[in-house]
């Protein structure tokens, strides 16, 4: 059973830092593309980063760029995200999830784990 | 980045009603789209890859259809369980951009 369990949220003062963790199980974790996607409280999904099988190639969204950093370890079955100099604006939901490819065309995030909450406030 | 924007942005509908969702994108995306639904507290679903493709076990009373900057989602028959909110994701390129989403609530 594919399972993706995010850890790491919390409350952090504007400018601070925060790693959120995803543990990964249930299949084979280094052969697929991974991303994080944030939902702010009450309202709808941003998808934040997404990063290749073996961390050569990152993309992320404009508003993170510069402070947030996607890593994984594929030893360890887990995906991460550095999250620097905080704004509240950050305060959200974050869920980690598989990117699934067919036969090299992109399909979706096809299991999602169950969020951890990164509240950004003094 | 492009821009995804859905309509209605929620509407009230019985068990039984057929329903359909749209969602355009600010230029054109191929059949690059997805659909997703989200129930209050869960992490949100794969309904519908690549436009139309349906995500494997999802009933086939959702269906997708577009190409370019039009696509529409429908709910043949709706079901006590389908009343959530759902988006439309394009995945053409980077950023990966999100629509607005729209919520599905009883009548």
């Amino acid at each position: 059973e594919v399972q993706l369990v995010e850890s790491g949220g919390g409350l952090v003062q504007p400018g601070g830092s925060l790693r959120l963790s995803c543990a990964a199980s249930g299949f084979t974790f280094s052969s697929y593309w991974m991303s994080w996607v944030r939902q702010a409280p009450g309202k709808g999904l941003e998808w934040v980063a997404n990063i290749k099988q073996d961390g050569s190639e990152k993309y992320y969204v404009d508003s993170v760029k510069g402070r947030f950093t996607i890593s994984r370890d594929n030893a360890k079955n887990s995906l991460y995200l550095q999250m620097n100099s905080l704004r509240a604006e950050d305060t959200a939901v974050y869920y980690c999830a598989r990117d699934r490819f067919d036969y090299g065309d992109y399909v979706g995030f096809d299991y999602w784990g169950q969020g951890t909450l990164v509240t950004v406030s003094s | 980045a492009i821009q995804m924007t859905q309509s209605p942005s929620s509407l009230s509908a019985s068990v039984g009603d057929r329903v359909t969702i749209t969602c355009r994108a600010s230029q054109g995306i191929r059949n690059d789209l997805g659909w997703y639904q989200q129930k209050p507290g869960k992490a949100p679903k794969l309904l519908i890859y690549a436009a139309s493709s349906l995500q494997s076990g999802v009933p086939s009373r959702f269906s997708g259809s577009g190409s370019g900057t039009d696509f529409t989602l429908t709910i043949s028959s709706l079901q006590p369980e389908d009343f959530a909110t759902y988006y439309c994701l394009q995945d053409y390129n980077y950023p990966f951009t999100f629509g607005p989403g729209t919520k599905v609530d009883i009548k």
